[in-house]
């Protein structure tokens, strides 16, 4: 299955302050998600990262709070921009490689907001 | 749109007895349904799939049954051990969009 390298692993951040998320994958992918995972919860998925568009977002998720890029087939980005201690949480990032159904998950960033 | 439901949000059983956790689902296009285990601290890991085309799946202690008529199914652990305690999640998805629906997980306790 693909490697995922995420990037930062943990951070604490000031609120108001943007936080930008990398994930690195070894290998071409036909899909990247963005997850948020609070302690003890589910994931909820943030949006669809789309190569060369847009990320569809979900709803409750907004693009001028959380931009997403993905320029290429490997590399996809997450900002949590003007951060509230709200957005303290465990960030996934996933990827759904080509013509496998598997979903692997990058390692998590920890963000904490204060 | 798809829901996924997952019960008991909470099992403990004795080491070596088996754990059953279920889940079911709405939207009858679903063909595609992952369970993760995720311990603490960790990223979710795969640890057994089935599609809509296959009744039952097997991996050493672990299998999936799955009822498309009822649109539920279900992740089998036998001889369970310490190390298979951890938060289990179930998922499905469709062709249209390739996302996961995700349960609300079961936090499995296997008590020595």
């Amino acid at each position: 299955s693909a490697v995922i390298s995420q990037k930062p692993s943990r951070d604490i951040c000031q609120r108001g302050t943007s936080l930008t998320i990398q994930c690195q994958v070894d290998s071409q992918v036909t899909m990247m998600f963005w997850y948020r995972q609070q302690p003890g919860q589910s994931l909820t998925l943030i949006a669809t990262a789309n190569q060369g568009s847009e990320a569809t977002y979900e709803s409750g998720f907004v693009i001028d709070k959380f931009p997403i890029s993905r320029p290429n087939l490997t590399f996809s980005t997450l900002t949590v921009s003007n951060m509230s201690p709200e957005d303290s949480s465990i960030y996934l990032c996933s990827v759904l490689q080509t013509g496998l159904y598997g979903y692997t998950f990058g390692s998590g960033t920890r963000l904490t907001v204060v | 749109g798809e829901n996924v439901e997952q019960h008991p949000s909470t099992l403990s059983v004795q080491e070596g007895d088996s754990a059953v956790i279920k889940c079911t689902y709405s939207d009858s296009a679903s063909n595609y349904f992952p369970w993760y285990k995720q311990e603490l601290g960790k990223r979710p890991q795969l640890i057994i799939d089935i599609r809509s085309n296959v009744g039952e799946k097997k991996d050493q202690r672990i299998a999936v049954t799955l009822n498309k008529t009822a649109k539920h199914f279900s992740l089998h652990i036998t001889e369970t051990q310490p190390e298979d305690s951890a938060v289990y999640f179930c998922a499905a998805s469709t062709n249209s969009n390739y996302q996961l629906i995700w349960g609300a997980g079961t936090k499995l306790i296997i008590k020595p």
